[in-house]
C-alpha cells in the first residue's frame, strides 16, 4: 500500500530556531493535513492544504507556522521561532481527491524543542 | 466549537474478554467516523469507519456503532489478543469542505494475556 513518508523522524532544536518538517504525501491525493500530538495527549489538527493554498487552520497555526507545496511531490512545515511547547509529534497525512473520506497519516516527526 | 469526547482513557480486559470504547461528538454536521489504533512510536492506522447512513459496521472481531440522534459512536473489539493492546483513537469528520478530522482524547487498552 503507498505511504505517506515524512523526514526526520526525529528533530531536536533550540528555542527560537526555525525547523522545516517534510512530507511527502501519496502520489495522486491531492489534500494535505499537517496534525500534532503532544505526548500523551491527544492527536491536533493544526492545518489543511488543497489546490496550492491553505483550505484551513485551527487556532494553533498561528504566524509562526507556515505550510509549502515546493514542488509536486514535498508538503513541508515551517515554524518560524519554535517555543519549548511547539514539543511534539507531527503527522502529515493526505487524502486523495475521489477516495472517500480516508485520510493515511505518515509516520510522524518527533520534534524537540530544548 | 468541534469537539469530540472519548472514554474511558486507559482500559484493560483479560484476553478473549471484550473491549467497548465510546465517543461523542459535537458538530452534529459530522457524517464520517473513523477509528485508529497508534501503537508506540508509529503512526496511527485506520482499522474501521463508518459513516452517517450506517447504524453498525463489522469487521471479523471489530465492530463500530452509531446512534446519529444521540451523536454517539463505540469501537467494538471482541475476543481480545494482547496484539490489540495501543492507543485507540476515535475522530469525526464531514465528507465534505476540509474534511479535516477531530479526534478524541484516545483510550489506551492493555490486553493482559
Amino acid at each position: 500500500e503507498p505511504e505517506v513518508t515524512q523526514t526526520p523522524s526525529h528533530q531536536v532544536t533550540q528555542m527560537g530556531q526555525e525547523v522545516i518538517l517534510r512530507c511527502v504525501p501519496i502520489s495522486n491525493h491531492l489534500y494535505f493535513y499537517w496534525y500534532r500530538q503532544i505526548l500523551g495527549q491527544k492527536v491536533e489538527f493544526l492545518v489543511s492544504f488543497y489546490n496550492n493554498e491553505i483550505s484551513e487552520k485551527s487556532e494553533i497555526f498561528d504566524d509562526q507556522f507556515s505550510v509549502e507545496r515546493p514542488d509536486g511531490s514535498n508538503f513541508t512545515l515551517k515554524i518560524r521561532s519554535t517555543k519549548l511547547e511547539d514539543s511534539a509529534m507531527y503527522f502529515c497525512a493526505s487524502k486523495s481527491k475521489g477516495g472517500g473520506e480516508k485520510l493515511f497519516f505518515g509516520s510522524g516527526t518527533q520534534l524537540s524543542v530544548l | 466549537g468541534e469537539n469530540v469526547e472519548q472514554h474511558p482513557s486507559t482500559l484493560s480486559v483479560q484476553e478473549g474478554d471484550s473491549a467497548v470504547i465510546k465517543c461523542t461528538y459535537s458538530d452534529s454536521a459530522s457524517n464520517y467516523f473513523p477509528w485508529y489504533k497508534q501503537e508506540l512510536g508509529k503512526r496511527p492506522q485506520l482499522i474501521i469507519d463508518i459513516r452517517s447512513n450506517v447504524g453498525e459496521k463489522k469487521d471479523q472481531r471489530i465492530a463500530v456503532t452509531l446512534n446519529k440522534t444521540a451523536k454517539h459512536f463505540s469501537l467494538h473489539i471482541t475476543e481480545t489478543q494482547p496484539e490489540d493492546s495501543a492507543v485507540y483513537f476515535c475522530a469525526a469528520s464531514m465528507a465534505s469542505g476540509t474534511y479535516k478530522y477531530i479526534f478524541g482524547t484516545g483510550t489506551r487498552l492493555k490486553v493482559l494475556a
